[in-house]
This record gives structure tokens, C-alpha cells and sequence, in this order.
């Protein structure tokens, strides 16, 4: 059963730092692009950033770049996120997700249950 | 900056049909942007509905299909049940390794 886990989150001052970690079991992540998507409080969906599976490329949201740094341990079978200068609209719940690239399409099929991050005085 | 655009919010009877969309704020939604469809409840990780314009993911009932109907992407639910109110979310490749996702229509079956 494919299975991510996030972990790491909690509370932070603005200006600081978290990392969150995702474990990954049931399946190989050096086979998949890996994502982070988060959901403030009462807000929608927003992709935050993209990894490949060699971890050579990387891609971020425009709000978060310079900020956080998304990176993989494929030998741990794991996915992260460094997030520094945190701001108070850095706060959300952030999955963990996995992008599946099936018949020449990507889209993302298993997520994890999350993990809230709230930045705050 | 591109906008995923998605109708805030919509309402159902039950047994209905509802067509939710999914557009860009300049542009066409065509299969180049790899559209997929994702349904949350409150306090729980979204689940794929929808990818590569109608395939339904592994245990989607097929009451819910997908499709590119004029400049956009769309999710239609077809005998809408009780269960089926949630917040649904599209989500578009606008390149250079961006993906964006919609502000979410929130689905009321009543």
C-alpha cells in the first residue's frame, strides 16, 4: 500500500526556520517526481514546489522562492522541504504528493494526510 | 501570472448533474495542460478524481466523468449523491515546471 507520512510541522516566530519531512513506504520515490502542496486555514489548494527523481531539478511557486528548498533522500525513501524566513501566510497544512506520469500524463495520486506548519508571534 | 479559474461555488439536487469548470484567465485549457480533478472534504488530504481528460482513478465511481468542453476542462457528476458534497479542485501545467492550481468550487447536494 503506498503510504506518505509528513512530519515536522508545528509552530514557528516569522523569520524563522522548519523542515518538514515525508516518508514514503509501499513504493520506490526514486521513480517519481515528488510535490508539496499546502492549504492555509479555510483556503484552497496551491502547489508549492516539484522535485525530480534524481533530485537535478526543482520547481517553485513564485511566493516561496529564495524560501524554501525542497530536496529527497532517495536511500531514505524521503521527500523535504527547508523553509526559512517564514511569514505568517506560510501558514497551511502541507501534503506530501506523488506525481504519477501514466500514458503521457502527469497528475498527482497519492497524498499524504498532511501536517500543519503555523508561523505566528 | 496565471489564473486557474473555478466557479466558487454550485449547487446540486440530488440525482442531478452538475458541470464544474476549470479555466485559465487568458487562454484555452487543452490536454498540453495536463488537467486533473481532485475532490476534499473538510479535515481530510484530497483524492484524485479525474486525469488525461476523463480517466477516473482506481475506486472513482463512474458517475463522475471529465472533458474538455469548449476553452475549458470540466468535471461533470452525473446523479449527484449526498456524498458527493465537497470542495472540488482542478489542477493546470502552465509551464516551465508551474503547476497552479484552481481556487476550488465547493459542491452543495441538496
Amino acid at each position: 500500500e503506498v503510504q506518505l507520512v509528513e512530519s515536522g510541522g508545528g509552530l514557528a516566530q516569522p523569520g524563522g526556520s522548519l523542515r518538514l519531512s515525508c516518508a514514503a513506504s509501499g513504493f520506490t520515490i526514486s521513480s517519481y517526481w515528488m510535490s508539496w502542496v499546502r492549504q492555509a486555514p479555510g483556503k484552497g489548494l496551491e502547489w508549492v514546489a516539484n522535485i525530480k527523481q534524481d533530485g537535478s531539478e526543482a520547481y517553485y511557486v513564485d511566493s516561496v522562492k529564495g524560501r524554501f528548498t525542497i530536496s529527497r533522500d532517495n536511500a531514505k525513501n524521503s521527500l523535504y522541504v527547508q523553509m526559512n524566513s517564514l511569514r505568517a501566510e506560510d501558514t497551511a497544512v502541507y501534503y506530501c504528493a506523488r506525481w504519477e506520469f501514466t500514458s503521457g500524463w502527469y497528475y498527482l495520486d497519492s497524498w499524504g494526510q498532511g501536517t500543519l506548519v503555523t508561523v505566528s508571534s | 501570472q496565471t489564473v486557474v479559474t473555478q466557479e466558487p461555488s454550485f449547487s446540486v439536487s440530488p440525482g442531478g448533474t452538475v458541470t464544474l469548470t476549470c479555466g485559465l484567465s487568458s487562454g484555452s485549457v487543452s490536454t498540453n495542460y495536463y488537467p486533473s480533478w481532485y475532490q476534499q472534504t473538510p479535515g481530510q488530504a484530497p483524492r484524485t478524481l479525474i486525469y488525461r481528460v476523463n480517466t477516473r482513478s482506481s475506486g472513482v465511481p463512474d458517475r463522475f466523468s471529465g472533458s474538455i468542453l469548449g476553452n475549458k476542462a470540466a468535471l461533470t457528476i452525473t446523479g449527484a449523491q449526498a456524498e458527493d458534497e465537497s470542495d472540488y479542485y482542478c489542477v493546470l501545467y502552465v509551464g516551465s515546471g508551474i503547476w497552479v492550481f484552481g481556487g476550488g468550487t465547493k459542491l452543495t447536494v441538496l
